[in-house]
């Protein structure tokens, strides 16, 4: 059974540019949820997509999108690179109405460093 | 607004000792609670949640954690700590209504090291 995989691992980009990261939910999730996790702190919210459709967004500028397909993949994109975006990008992908929860599983992440 | 509070940065614990990882929540409705475990380079690993019911959880890894609603607390257990179990630990609330329902808050995390 695979769990959730992210793709690159690992990210150089320069300040201004455009990065998108991609996503593949747990086998049988239809739910996903991206999170930011800056270094010593813990993960913070970006937003959560449920069929195809943004549901749920914390605090993060427009710079950040995504987008959800058919299969329930998604994608992060964030522009107009800023040096703090500079980060560990998590997603977590979970199964909508599960009974106790919706407990999230989480990916390894994917690590962005902005020169 | 939904807050999870971590209170000690580090926590070190002798090989076979008890271990305890504190976690204290702010949530407006009813919580869900989760604890996660971060290992160097890694993505979080679920350890254990809880939603209703009996007060003591038990999870994997043969932790476990206690749910005190009068003390907003939902601390992590273990009765024998093993070197293996250092690493990055991070507590999580979900507000089971509300406009935060769906996201996950994290504190800040704590760093368990296991002195053999």
């Amino acid at each position: 059974d695979a769990g959730v995989t992210q793709s690159p691992t690992h990210l150089i980009k320069t300040r201004g540019q455009q990065v998108t990261l991609r996503c593949s939910p747990k086998s049988g999730h239809d739910t996903v949820s991206w999170y930011q996790q800056a270094l010593g702190q813990g993960p913070q919210f970006i937003f959560q997509y449920y069929e195809e459709e943004e549901r749920q967004r914390g605090n993060f500028p427009d710079r950040f999108s995504g987008h959800q397909f058919p299969n329930y993949s998604s994608e992060l994109n964030v522009n107009a690179l800023l040096l703090g975006d500079s980060a560990l990008y998590l997603c977590a992908s979970s199964l909508f109405g599960e009974g106790g929860g919706e407990t999230q599983y989480f990916g390894p992440g994917t690590r962005l460093l902005v020169l | 607004a939904q807050s999870v509070a971590q209170p000690e940065d580090q926590v070190n614990v002798a090989e076979g000792n008890p271990l305890t990882v504190k976690c204290t929540y702010s949530v407006s409705g009813n919580p869900y609670l989760f604890w996660y475990v971060q290992y160097p380079n890694r993505g979080l690993q679920f350890l254990l949640k809880y939603i209703t019911g009996d007060n003591l959880v038990k999870g994997s890894y043969g932790f476990e954690a206690e749910f005190n609603k009068s003390q907003t607390s939902f601390h992590l257990k273990k009765p024998s700590a093993l070197v293996s179990d250092s690493a990055l630990y991070f507590c999580a609330v979900r507000d089971e209504t509300g406009a935060g329902s769906y996201q996950l808050t994290f504190g800040k995390g704590t760093k368990l090291s296991v002195i053999p």
